[in-house]
């Protein structure tokens, strides 16, 4: 059964910097590319980040391009989402997604971890 | 606000069909047939429930059935039941390897 489980989520103030994981199991790790999207509060749902299994390709979204960094340990089947300077804006439920590479689609999604951040 | 707009919430009978809709535009589900719909419970993880636009994965209804014309695709919910109640969402690829996502729909059964 694949399951994704993030973690790290806290409450971290402006200008901050957090380091979000999402382990994963069930799958053979490094052959699927993975994604974070996050959900604000009455702002819905934004993708913010992609990368492929081997981890050599990252894409990004316009809005946190420069600073968050994804990356992946796949020794450790484990996908990270480095954020930093911080933003009351990013106060938000953030998710990893498991990219169905073969087509345009994520199949699995973890339960979310909370990140707030105070000004 | 989400780039993708659905309506804040729909309801309906048990029995009933009910239809959700989610607008993007024809950068992205205008230009790619690759729209998807998930079921999102509370404290839950989002499932999926189509991709590109009508494909169902294996084990979810046939109840669940999606559409799309132009800019706008459709999720459509028939023989409504007490557990479809639930936030709904749409994805769709637009791009570059980025996508866009909708605000989320909120489905209560009457």
């Amino acid at each position: 059964e694949v399951e994704l489980l993030e973690s790290g989520g806290k409450m971290e103030q402006s200008g901050g910097s957090l380091r979000l994981s999402c382990a994963a199991s069930g799958f053979t790790f490094h052959s699927h590319a993975m994604s974070w999207v996050r959900q604000t509060p009455g702002q819905g749902l934004e993708w913010l980040s992609a990368i492929v299994g081997s981890g050599d390709r990252t894409y990004y979204a316009d809005s946190v391009k420069g600073r968050f960094t994804i990356s992946r340990d796949n020794s450790a089947n484990t996908l990270f989402l480095q954020m930093s300077n911080l933003r009351v804006e990013d106060t938000a439920v953030y998710y990893c997604a498991r990219w169905h590479f073969s087509d345009y689609y994520h199949d699995y999604w973890g339960q979310g971890t909370l990140v707030t951040v105070s000004s | 606000q989400s780039a993708l707009t659905q309506p804040r919430s729909v309801s309906g009978s048990p029995g009933q069909s009910v239809t959700i809709s989610c607008t993007g535009t024809n950068s992205d589900v205008g230009e790619y047939d690759y729209v998807s719909w998930y079921q999102h419970h509370p404290d839950k993880a989002p499932k999926l429930i189509i991709f590109d636009v009508i494909q169902r994965p294996s084990g979810v209804p046939d109840r669940f059935s999606g559409s799309k014309s132009g800019n706008t695709a459709s999720l459509t919910i028939s023989g409504l039941q007490a557990e479809d109640e639930a936030a709904y969402f749409c994805c769709s690829f637009a791009g570059d390897y980025s996508w866009v996502l909708g605000g989320g729909t909120k489905l209560t059964v009457l």
